[in-house]
């Protein structure tokens, strides 16, 4: 697949542990925030989203918190899978308006 | 459904050519919009559309057109291709309602330009 995310963060885990994936965010304004998945040679696939008007949301495994007074967005997955390993991206957007896209955060999973 | 197809996959092109990818779907999503993915980086807006007859420019516009006759279709076309274009190009739909953020992602198509 193609060679992005050469210099991303790059977050370990073992499997079977918890993780967490974070990001800052600088708008403010944003009225809702996404979290996406891309895998290798892939488009990014939607995991899940939360409006600014909430601080907790959960998925299947996944939970996604939102700290607006310090604009910060967290990705929590749940007992971690090989299969998780991926880049992550977090994005924000404001209604009738663009997505904003951050430069994401490489998830390896060890067996 | 097929969702959000893009061809080509792969193109390489000389300084100076022009070529169109194309991108379509097939969800009757009246969002479409365009994105570059340099390594290292996240996804760059380059141009969107709201609906057919109607599109906008996003964070890196320049050196790139775009039209949205249809609601299924959203080409995306360079019109004198330089290095700094060489990329992977991900095009993108998605329902309007309250926002866009559930966004479907074509495959994408990688780009060199020589």
């Amino acid at each position: 697949g193609e060679s992005v995310g050469l210099h991303l963060p790059t977050l370990s885990v073992q499997e079977g542990d918890n993780s967490i994936i974070n990001c800052a965010y600088s708008n403010s304004a944003s009225d809702y925030f996404i979290w996406y998945k891309q895998e290798s040679g892939k488009g990014p696939q939607f995991i899940i989203d939360i409006r600014s008007n909430m601080d907790k949301r959960q998925g299947q495994r996944v939970t996604v918190l939102l700290n607006k007074t310090v604009k910060h967005l967290s990705l929590q997955i749940a007992a971690t899978q090989p299969g998780d390993s991926a880049v992550y991206f977090c994005a924000e957007g404001e209604y009738g308006n663009k997505l904003v896209f951050g430069a994401g955060t490489i998830l390896r999973v060890k067996s | 459904n097929a969702g959000v197809t893009q061809t080509p996959k792969f193109q390489v092109l000389k300084t100076g050519q022009s070529m169109t990818l194309q991108c379509a779907q097939d969800m009757n999503h009246e969002y479409m919009s365009w994105y570059r993915q340099d390594p290292g980086m996240g996804l760059r807006l380059i141009h969107y559309s709201v609906g057919a007859g109607i599109t906008d420019q996003g964070e890196v516009p320049n050196g790139y057109n775009v039209s949205r006759s249809t609601t299924e279709d959203f080409p995306l076309r360079l019109l004198s291709a330089a290095p700094s274009q060489t990329s992977v190009y991900f095009c993108a739909s998605s329902y309007l309602g309250t926002g866009v953020g559930e966004q479907y992602f074509g495959p994408g198509t990688r780009l060199t330009v020589t």
